[in-house]
């Protein structure tokens, strides 16, 4: 059973200060990795995706990706409270993605 | 635009009606995905399909059933709701290939079964 695990927090965070959400998937021969974001009550929307060992960057977002560790974070830099959502971590498997369960994020101003 | 629609929006009726929640995507994509969310809950996949006339059952036993007629269509049926089927459902889509695999979602639709 392929496993995409995420903190299911909350992870609070002051306004102005980094998130840090992390995730962990266990098929190794994954090559695509995604962030969500999902407000309350709404569908998911694509926040970044990476596909190579590193960091990628977009804006005030910051994906990392350690295959060898089957590792995945987002890093949120100058956390707004409309940054408050929950975040899905994603992880390509056989065709199609594997959602983890979604760390809920909440930016206090 | 390119877009992933879904209709209704909100829908509520009562125990032992069919209903067909509609999904229909403008951006050429082959697959296309069903899940079903509860609030605050994981997604489920119930259904997907990699193409004209392929469907396949998700990870979570669902009773309502799909089809994929045209590439851009891909309705589900619930042919006896019951209240257990009260849920948000999402309907997703994907290219095919290396890079191609993101999956765009729709804005869902709400289900409550009386």
């Amino acid at each position: 059973q392929k496993e995409v695990e995420q903190n299911s927090g909350p992870l609070s965070v002051p306004e102005g200060a980094i998130a840090s959400l992390n995730c962990t998937y266990s098929d190794r021969g994954s090559q695509s990795f995604f962030w969500y974001r999902q407000y309350s009550g709404k569908s998911p929307e694509l926040i970044m995706s990476i596909y190579s060992n590193g960091d990628k960057e977009d804006g005030r977002f910051t994906a990392q990706l350690n295959k060898a560790s089957q590792y995945v974070s987002l890093l949120i830099r100058d956390s707004q409270p409309s940054d408050s959502a929950t975040y899905l971590c994603a992880v390509g498997s056989q065709g199609n993605l594997i959602f983890g369960k979604g760390t809920k994020l909440s930016v206090k101003p | 635009e390119a877009d992933i629609y879904q209709t209704p929006r909100y829908l509520v009726i009562g125990t032992g009606k069919k209903i067909t929640l509609e999904c229909s995507q403008t951006m050429g994509h082959d697959k296309m995905y069903w899940y079903q969310q509860d609030p605050g809950m994981e997604l489920h996949l119930i259904h997907y399909s990699y193409g004209v006339n392929s469907t396949e059952k998700g990870d979570l036993s669902s009773e309502s059933t799909v089809s994929r007629i045209r590439t851009e269509h891909f309705p589900l049926t619930l042919e006896s709701a019951r209240p257990s089927h009260t849920s948000q459902y999402l309907c997703a889509s994907s290219g095919t290939g290396v890079r191609q695999d993101t999956q765009y979602f729709g804005p869902g639709t709400r289900l409550t079964v009386l």
